[in-house]
């Protein structure tokens, strides 16, 4: 049963550029949420997708976009790069069953020059 | 606005003893999903344990338990026996349901001592 994966594993990125981030989630679910965990503090949630819109999003400027597609799996956009955009990406995944359980990915780890 | 609160930074425990971290959280819900997350240095996080509120009983699963008080509203996580592999960040998360804005403490850096 494969698990949440992600990809890639690392990247590095100048300031304003773009950058995408690819998840797949774990086989079975349909909800994939996307986290930002700056190094030193906990994850903090950006959005979550659910039957390819956005269901939700927390306190992230539109920089950040995202997209489901119909296989469920998901991309993170950022736009416009800052430096302290530097931060590990976690994706995590769940069923539209038990969307309050979420399981989460290896990470993408993201540094901005 | 809900917040987790871990006062831990770092703790430290020998080999096969216990250990209990701390976590307490701030909500006006009645309802919700308390989660501890284990993450060790290869970065996964790894679901460690999941307690709902509206559950007396305490959450067990093998050698983690929790200890649930709603009204104090306080979550904490024992360890018994521990071993080398529960070396890891420990990060204690609050959801309402339905609300999938997860959130998150700050993390307990434990070690575990040979």
């Amino acid at each position: 049963d494969a698990g949440v994966t992600q990809s890639p594993t690392h990247l590095i990125k100048t300031r304003g550029q773009q950058v995408t981030l690819r998840c797949s989630p774990k086989s079975g679910h349909d909800t994939v949420s996307w986290y930002q965990q700056a190094l030193g503090q906990g994850p903090q949630f950006i959005f979550q997708y659910y039957e390819e819109e956005e269901r939700q999003r927390g306190n992230f400027p539109d920089r950040f976009s995202g997209h489901q597609f119909p296989n469920y799996s998901s991309e993170l956009n950022v736009n416009a790069l800052l430096l302290g955009d530097s931060a590990l990406y976690l994706c995590a995944s769940s069923s539209g069953q038990d969307t309050d359980t979420q399981y989460f990915g290896p990470g993408t780890r993201l540094t901005v020059l | 606005a809900q917040t987790v609160t871990q006062s831990q930074p770092e703790m430290s425990v020998q080999e096969a003893e216990t250990v209990t971290l701390s976590c307490t959280y701030d909500t006006s819900e009645n309802n919700y999903y308390l989660f501890w997350y284990k993450q060790p240095p290869s970065r996964q996080m790894i679901l460690v344990i999941r307690q709902e509120a509206y559950k007396q009983q305490n959450a067990t699963e093998n050698r983690f338990s929790v200890n649930f008080q709603k009204a104090a509203k306080s979550f904490s996580l024992k360890i018994s026996d521990s071993q080398l592999g529960d070396t890891a960040m420990y990060f204690c998360a609050f959801n309402p349901p339905n609300n999938n804005d997860m959130r998150f403490g700050a993390g307990t850096r434990l070690t575990v001592k040979p």
